[in-house]
């Protein structure tokens, strides 16, 4: 079995500040880890992916991942917060079989504060 | 362009009166879901195909059915719609290969009165 958590349904920050949004997954193979953003009234959107290659991934927009293991964790991260990225985000895990069950987290709203 | 359709994106009925809601992927993908969203609870998978007339169900399948008879299109049905079917519905495909990550379409938000 798959699961993931998303710490924090939301979060808030100013603009220009960092942004962490937390991921961690449970998973009894190697996964794969996603992390898609919905902005209102939109479907979602892949930010980016990590399938066993670079443990640092980098996606659009300015974000980035890193996939710890021994953390069981796969962060959200961007430098500078603009107001454009104020969305929700999702992080989801697959297994890295054949067949793609992909689990999603429950979400964690952004907001920016100018 | 690349691009999943569902169509429509609002839809309000009543209970019992049985509906479509339609799915079509034009990048000749093999794999295709249907998802619901509710607030808190992020996304269910609802059903999915792995390929023409090969479908199973997800996590939440009770209520819907789903056909597959042409690899670019899978509809979601209610037979007897009721309230508790409320929600945001998502239709995603993917390439058959474990990491290729989905393609979602733009949403439907039914309401069931």
């Amino acid at each position: 079995a798959q699961s993931v958590t998303q710490l924090g349904s939301h979060v808030s920050v100013s603009e220009g500040a960092l942004v962490l949004l937390r991921c961690n997954y449970s998973s009894s193979v190697p996964p794969y880890l996603f992390w898609y953003v919905q902005y209102p009234n939109q479907g979602l959107q892949l930010l980016l992916k990590y399938t066993s290659a670079a443990t640092l991934v980098k996606g659009i927009n300015g974000f980035e991942a890193e996939f710890k293991k021994s953390e069981t964790s796969f962060h959200l991260t961007k430098p500078s917060a603009h107001m454009s990225d104020a969305a929700e985000y999702f992080c989801a895990v697959s297994n890295s079989g054949g067949y793609q069950k992909v689990t999603f987290g429950t979400g964690t709203k952004l907001q920016v504060i100018p | 362009e690349a691009q999943v359709t569902q169509n429509p994106r609002y839809l309000i009925t009543v209970t019992g009166k049985k509906l479509t809601v339609t799915c079509s992927q034009n990048m000749n993908h093999e794999y295709m879901s249907w998802y619901r969203q509710d607030p808190g609870l992020g996304l269910r998978q609802i059903y999915y195909s792995m390929n023409v007339e090969v479908t199973d169900k997800g996590d939440v399948p009770e209520g819907y059915k789903v056909s597959r008879k042409e690899k670019r299109n899978f509809p979601l049905i209610l037979e007897s719609p009721s309230p508790n079917q409320t929600s945001l519905y998502f239709c995603a495909s993917s390439p058959y290969t474990a990491g290729g990550g989905y393609t979602f379409g733009s949403g439907t938000r039914l309401t069931v009165v």
